[in-house]
């Protein structure tokens, strides 16, 4: 139990288009989902926090407008990385958990490269 | 300000001995310390919960250690295969209601035949 389904794993754009990323419980339902970033070598940094049918809250320094969440229904958020230029290449991952658990179970992660 | 450290260095280990990894914190009072398996490419895997009123958790080969005083989690994992080769992350809970997550950098584990 407790999957956690993220797509695509792989996605190439030119810059200036924008990509979406979809995170998707399958078993249970995610009251709560994270949207990570991680460059290699390094730890994951949480980019937003997003609660099914709120607006989701961002850390410092990221920005909401080209980082747009939706988090519609208890298995389903989106992120999409508006105009995207090569600088927002990364290594992007989902998680999400349940009600009143700390355990939060991750996607594959998107690898997003933009030329 | 709040500091997760990890060691960065990869750690080299003999199939069938116990590897242990270290996560240290400075300037944070955390509810719950996990550990959590990354693979190359992959999203973390949890592995282990421990809180702060319990001294040691179980899970089959893997054992955690949470000392709030030393501010100091111990993850080890007996008799080693090649197959727990991988990055651990260790990652904090604050206290009071929900807080967010904050991982360590990892240490990657390497398990030599």
């Amino acid at each position: 139990g407790a999957v956690v389904s993220q797509h695509p794993s792989w996605v190439i754009c030119k810059s200036g288009t924008s990509v979406k990323i979809e995170c998707r419980s399958l078993d249970f339902q995610a009251t709560t989902m994270f949207w990570y970033r991680q460059f290699p070598k390094q730890s994951l940094m949480l980019m937003a926090t997003s609660n099914e049918g709120s607006k989701a809250t961002y850390e410092q320094g990221v920005e909401k407008d080209k980082f747009l969440i939706n988090h519609a229904s208890l298995t389903l958020s989106t992120l999409t990385v508006t105009s995207a230029h090569p600088e927002d290449s990364s290594f992007y991952i989902c998680s999400a958990s349940a009600e009143a658990k700390n355990i939060q179970y991750f996607g594959a992660g998107t690898r997003l490269s933009v030329l | 300000s709040q500091k997760i450290e990890q060691n960065s260095e990869a750690l080299n280990i003999q199939e069938g001995k116990t590897a242990t990894l270290t996560c240290n914190y400075t300037n944070y009072s955390p509810a719950y310390l996990q550990w959590y398996r990354q693979d190359p490419g992959r999203g973390p895997v949890f592995l282990l919960l421990i809180r702060e009123n319990e001294k040691e958790k179980r899970k089959e080969r893997l054992k955690v250690t949470f000392d709030t005083t030393l501010k100091q989690s111990l993850f080890h994992i007996t008799a080693s295969q090649p197959a727990d080769s991988a990055t651990y992350l260790c990652a904090l809970e604050g206290r009071g209601g929900y807080q967010k997550v904050t991982f360590g950098t990892g240490t990657k584990l390497q398990v030599i035949p």
